[in-house]
């Protein structure tokens, strides 16, 4: 069974860099096709995708966001990392990882979601 | 940069057949896959490569594709089935890059 736990703060200032954990369990992030993206939603608002990491390393993210970004992984610890700089209350939104599975000309999707972690920016 | 375009909102009776759509350019070249999120909780997988359903998802849940619009359809509309429901393919930067629909809200009368 596969699980995935996002943590960090629930509250950070403008300014701010933001970090957050992504721990999982049930698969390994080296096996070929596998990674993990993040993905946020704004309360009441759509899905917004940041970031998605493969198991060879390759790492991408939303043009929109691209230098705010770093995403990264430790895989002897069943752990991914997203990194946000310079944090805007417009960032106010429930933060989801999610186990990903790449195929070639299929794509990436997302199965299964972690519960998510509301992060809220205010002075 | 492509983008994704769903209505915001589909409403129908218990046992009526919803249909959810989902249109843009990289859809005549990406497959779509869809979620579904009812409130307070995560997205849910629903439906893979435009019409495959994952185990445990039921078969009045389906999934199609044609030119530039997917369709999510629901039959028998049940009143679990509320919820939002987002599509989501691949942007024109790669494969690798996600792209997301702005979510409809389905509504059971």
């Amino acid at each position: 069974q596969i699980t995935l736990k996002e943590s960090g703060p629930t509250l950070v200032k403008p300014t701010q860099t933001l970090t957050l954990t992504c721990t999982f369990s049930g698969f390994s992030l080296s096996t070929n096709g596998v990674g993990v993206g993040w993905i946020r939603q704004p309360p009441g608002k759509a899905l917004e995708w940041l970031a998605l990491i493969h198991w060879d390393d390759d790492k991408y993210y939303s043009p929109s966001l691209k230098s705010r970004l770093t995403i990264t992984k430790d895989t002897s610890k069943n752990q991914v990392v997203l990194r946000m700089t310079n944090m805007d209350p417009v960032d106010t939104a429930t933060y989801y990882c999610a186990h990903s599975l790449y195929r070639l000309l299929l794509g990436n999707w997302f199965d299964p979601w972690g519960q998510g972690t509301l992060v809220t920016v205010s002075s | 940069s492509y983008e994704l375009t769903q209505a915001p909102s589909v409403s129908v009776s218990p046992g009526q057949t919803a249909r959810i759509t989902c249109s843009g350019d990289a859809l005549s070249k990406q497959y779509a896959y869809w979620y579904r999120q009812k409130p307070g909780q995560a997205p849910v997988l629903v439906i893979f490569k435009d019409s495959e359903r994952p185990s445990g998802i039921p078969e009045r849940i389906s999934g199609s594709s044609s030119g530039t619009t997917a369709t999510l359809t629901i039959s028998g509309v049940q009143a679990e089935d509320e919820a939002d429901y987002y599509c989501q393919s691949a942007d024109s930067s790669g494969t690798s890059y996600v792209l997301f629909g702005g979510g409809t809200k389905l509504t059971v009368l």
